[in-house]
C-alpha cells in the first residue's frame, strides 16, 4: 500500500521561503508514468495543483506559480519537496502531497494522497 | 489557461441519482477524473479516465465525458455521499481542477 506523508514548519514568516518534504512508502518512486505532486486548498476553498516531478527530476509547474515554486526528488530517500518563495498570507493553505499517474493520451490523475499539513503565514 | 466549470452545490435526496456536472472547452476530447472530499480529509479518487471506478469504490458511482461536459453520476445515493466534489484534467503539461462541488443528501 502506497503512503505519503508531508512534513515542514507549519508556521512560515512572510517573504520568507515555505519548505515541505514528502516522505513515499510502499513505492520505489521509479516507475514509469508516476509523479510526484503537491495540490494546496486555501481555508475553505477549492484544490489548486501546485506542479510535479518525475523521479528523473523533470518538473512541471501551474504557470501562476512557477516563478516561486521548485520540486526536487531524491528517490534514495524516496522524497520528494516543495519550497516556495517570498510567501505572503495568500499562501495560508493546507498542503498536499500526492501520487499522479500518467498514461499519456489515456489517463492521467491523482491516486494516492498524504494526509495534508496546514501551512500558516500570518499577514 | 485551461478552465473547468463546476457548479457550487448539488442537492439530492437519499436514494435518488445525483449528477455533477463539470464543462471545459472541447472536454470530451481528454480524460476527466473525480475526487471526493469529506470535511477534514484527503481527497479520494472516485473516478478516472472519465468512467472506471478504482478499486474500493462502490459501484453507484459512475462517470461520462462528451462535448463539453464530464458528469459524475451518484445513483442511490447515500448520506455518507455528502462530500465535495473535484473534477480534473490534464492540459498542455498541467493539471487543472474544477471549483469543486458539494453535494448536499437531504
Amino acid at each position: 500500500q502506497v503512503q505519503l506523508q508531508e512534513s515542514g514548519p507549519g508556521l512560515v514568516k512572510p517573504s520568507q521561503t515555505l519548505s515541505l518534504t514528502c516522505t513515499v512508502s510502499g513505492d520505489s518512486m521509479i516507475s514509469g508514468g508516476t509523479y510526484w505532486s503537491w495540490v494546496r486548498q486555501h481555508p475553505g476553498k477549492g484544490l489548486e495543483w501546485i506542479g510535479y516531478i518525475y523521479y528523473s527530476g523533470t518538473t512541471y509547474y501551474n504557470p501562476s506559480l512557477k516563478s516561486r515554486t521548485t520540486i526536487s526528488v531524491d528517490t534514495s530517500k524516496t522524497q520528494f519537496s516543495l519550497k516556495l518563495s517570498s510567501v505572503t498570507a495568500a499562501d495560508t493553505a493546507v498542503y498536499y502531497c500526492a501520487r499522479f499517474r500518467d498514461g499519456s493520451s489515456y489517463y492521467q490523475f491523482h491516486d494516492y494522497w498524504g494526509q495534508g499539513t496546514l501551512v500558516t503565514v500570518p499577514s | 489557461s485551461y478552465d473547468l466549470t463546476q457548479p457550487p452545490s448539488v442537492s439530492v435526496s437519499p436514494g435518488q441519482t445525483a449528477s455533477i456536472t463539470c464543462s471545459g472547452d472541447k472536454l470530451g476530447n481528454k480524460y476527466a477524473c473525480w475526487y471526493q472530499q469529506k470535511p477534514g480529509q484527503s481527497p479520494v479518487l472516485v473516478i478516472y479516465q472519465d468512467s472506471q471506478r478504482p478499486s474500493g469504490i462502490p459501484e453507484r458511482f459512475s462517470g461520462s465525458n462528451s462535448g463539453s461536459t464530464a458528469t459524475l453520476t451518484i445513483s442511490g445515493t447515500q448520506a455518507t455521499d455528502e462530500a465535495d466534489y473535484y473534477c480534473q484534467t490534464w492540459d498542455s503539461d498541467t493539471v487543472v481542477f474544477g471549483g469543486g462541488t458539494k453535494l448536499t443528501v437531504l
